[in-house]
């Protein structure tokens, strides 16, 4: 079976810090991991996925993700954080016996103080 | 182009009532998704169509919660005699093909009174 877990459900950052949000993984085969992000009443918009063309993975609005087989983890990071970055994050793997439902963790939720 | 859209936004019910949620996929994607979020919580899947076949219902949680898609666009989930722990955030996604991108609606939030 495969699972994601999401280490801190709440996660704190200056404007202009590191932003740094956890995931690891469970699985018996080589997974698909993505990173979505929730705004306020909207749904998911896709930041990044990891398809195994390489380990580093760049996504829109300045995120990245590095995956780290021999740590199952797919950490998620942006050098600077920026106001508008506040909002959820899901990590999710795609499992499933057509390969292709999403098995999201909990959610973190980054908060950027001023 | 149009995203994937979701009717109605908020819908408020009353224990015991049938409810019907419209999800309006991407043109031209051929599989969808529902998935349930619970507050607090990460989405949880439901169910999968394949144009207008549903291949997996394996995360719909009772005989109460019923999808479909007949026409291979629109799809509806129905969640008969509501209960108060069917209150959640109905997502629908959809994509080119089944394991390509997910892109998904705004959701829309049941509560159930």
């Amino acid at each position: 079976a495969q699972s994601v877990t999401q280490l801190g459900s709440h996660v704190s950052v200056s404007e202009g810090a590191l932003v740094l949000l956890r995931c690891n993984y469970s699985s018996s085969v080589p997974p698909y991991l993505f990173w979505y992000v929730q705004y306020p009443n909207q749904g998911l918009q896709l930041l990044l996925k990891y398809t195994s063309a390489a380990t580093l993975v760049k996504g829109i609005n300045g995120f990245e993700a590095e995956f780290k087989k021999s740590e199952t983890s797919f950490h998620l990071t942006k050098p600077s954080a920026h106001m508008s970055d506040a909002a959820e994050y899901f990590c999710a793997v795609r499992r499933g016996r057509y390969g292709n439902k999403l098995v999201f963790g909990a959610g973190t939720i980054l908060r950027v103080k001023s | 182009g149009a995203g994937v859209s979701q009717s109605p936004r908020y819908k408020v019910a009353k224990r015991g009532q049938d409810v019907a949620l419209r999800c309006d996929p991407i043109s031209g994607h051929v599989s969808l998704f529902w998935y349930q979020q619970a507050l607090g919580q990460g989405p949880e899947f439901l169910t999968y169509f394949q144009n207008e076949a549903q291949l997996d219902k394996s995360g719909l949680p009772s005989d109460r919660f019923f999808a479909e898609r007949p026409e291979g666009s629109v799809s509806t989930l129905k969640i008969q005699r509501t209960q108060q722990e069917d209150s959640a955030v109905y997502l629908c996604a959809s994509s080119l093909r089944g394991r390509e991108t997910q892109y998904f609606g705004p959701g829309t939030r049941l509560l159930v009174l």
